[in-house]
């Protein structure tokens, strides 16, 4: 069966410094993945997604970017901080075409 | 474009009762699909059902259930028997056939009164 694990948890960063998520998945090959970001109490705004390795499609012009290094692994980076960046941040992979969406447990980012 | 309508901000229903959320999406496409999805409060997203367009019959699973109306573009969702566990954030969510981006709706907040 298929795994998603997203890391860390919970994030505190000061502004200005850099920021890296982490996201991989398990029991699968040559998944779509996708990083979200969700405000509180409001829905999902896609980032980033990926069809392949070294392959980013960026929907959101911002100070973050995405890399795909591994085919099952999905790297989120900031090199300075913001306080806008703060949010529920989700990972989710998609196995097959057509297929739903599913979703790592988050990471919820505070920038001070 | 596609977008994903869910009109209902926030709603609540009494244990154990039943409660029907609904959502509308505007598409040109005949083929697609459609979900919803589960955010409780630790944030988790969680796929409750899904629902193939070219399907007539209405996907079910347990006490969750759909009313899909092609023509109507609609495509509510019915949780019977409510229970204290089913209040959270429910989004409904549309997939274009061989596409990679799934459209979300805005979402509703389902409270569940004992």
């Amino acid at each position: 069966s298929q795994t998603i694990h997203q890391w860390p948890a919970t994030l505190v960063q000061p502004v200005g410094s850099p920021l890296s998520l982490e996201c991989t998945v398990e029991g699968t090959s040559n998944p779509n993945l996708y990083w979200y970001r969700q405000a509180a109490g409001r829905g999902l705004q896609l980032l980033f997604y990926s069809v392949g390795i070294g392959q980013i499609s960026s929907e959101v012009p911002q100070n973050l970017s995405a890399s795909r290094p591994q085919d099952r692994q999905f790297i989120l980076s900031s090199k300075k901080l913001l306080l806008s960046d703060s949010g529920f941040y989700l990972c989710a992979y998609q196995q097959l075409t057509n297929q739903p969406q599913h979703f790592g447990d988050g990471t919820r980012l505070s920038i001070l | 474009a596609q977008t994903v309508t869910q009109s209902q901000p926030e709603m609540s229903v009494q244990e154990a009762e039943t409660v029907t959320l609904s959502c509308t999406y505007d598409t040109s496409e005949s083929d697609y699909y459609l979900f919803w999805y589960k955010q409780p409060p630790s944030r988790q997203m969680i796929l409750v059902i899904r629902q193939e367009a070219y399907k007539q019959q209405n996907a079910t699973e347990n006490r969750f259930s759909v009313n899909f109306q092609k023509a109507a573009k609609s495509f509510s969702l019915k949780i019977s028997d409510s229970q204290l566990g089913d209040a959270a954030m429910y989004f409904c969510a549309y997939l274009k056939t061989s596409y990679d981006k799934v459209i979300f709706g805005p979402g509703t907040s389902l409270s569940v009164i004992p």
